[in-house]
């Protein structure tokens, strides 16, 4: 089956910008797919935090926000906070096989 | 407010069927608008779809598990269930069940409304 890959991890300090990198295939993302974002918080559900690219539901700060270009997405928290500290998760559709929803491997952002 | 609650037994013996329900409430299973989903996690990994079901009883399964899973519907109880057969350790996850929904006209699907999750562990 296709992946949607992300990065094991990224980090930054109180205030700071950063991004988690979501890339996939060309029968996912790149078929025109949206890519959708969860935020787990530790022994949580995950919640979904930007849908269709780059929507944010209502109660979400704006300091997520995302993006899609080609094959891939991106999701952006500027003014990063202690509480942000949780599992980031992309999400989109694949139309290979009978086509399936596909989740990214998974970000665990960390506060310094 | 729309919610939902799995439930069903903790601990499965390998090679038997997971069976597990989930109860929906402040929204109706029969709406048009919504597909019923179940998704798990493994213990420190990511999250698997494992598949989805309409009120009239339409399903999609993620071609991995297909074999194994059935997903059924009573809109009388205002619930779903799940049941995943020949189970083995590696079934061991916690299992959420959530809403699937096209949040714009033109959108794909996503999961807006998830359970709070429940922990099946596959052991002899």
């Amino acid at each position: 089956q296709s992946e949607l890959t992300q990065p094991p991890s990224v980090s930054g300090a109180p205030g700071q910008r950063v991004t988690i990198s979501c890339t996939g295939s060309n029968s996912n993302i790149g078929a025109g797919y949206d890519v959708h974002w969860f935020q787990q918080l530790p022994g949580t559900a995950p919640k979904l935090l930007i849908y269709a690219n780059n929507n944010r539901p209502s109660g979400v700060p704006d300091r997520f926000s995302g993006s899609k270009s080609a094959t891939s997405a991106s999701l952006a928290i500027t003014g990063l906070q202690t509480e942000d500290e949780a599992d980031y998760y992309c999400q989109s559709y694949d139309s290979s096989l009978s086509g399936y929803y596909i989740f990214g491997t998974g970000t665990k952002v960390t506060v310094l | 407010q729309v919610q939902l609650q799995e439930s069903g037994p903790g601990l499965v013996k390998p090679s038997q069927t997971l069976s597990l329900t989930c109860i929906v409430s402040g929204a109706s299973s029969s709406s048009d608008r919504y597909f019923w989903s179940w998704i798990r996690q493994p213990a420190g990994k990511g999250l698997e779809w494992i598949g989805r079901i309409y009120s009239s009883g339409i399903t999609h399964y993620n071609p991995s598990l297909k074999s194994r899973v059935t997903i059924s519907i009573d809109t009388s109880k205002n619930q779903f269930s799940l049941k995943l057969s020949s189970v083995t350790v590696a079934d061991t996850a916690v299992y959420y069940c959530a809403r699937v929904v096209e949040p714009d006209v033109s959108s794909s699907p996503t999961f807006d409304i998830w359970g709070q999750g429940t922990r099946v562990t596959v052991s002899s």
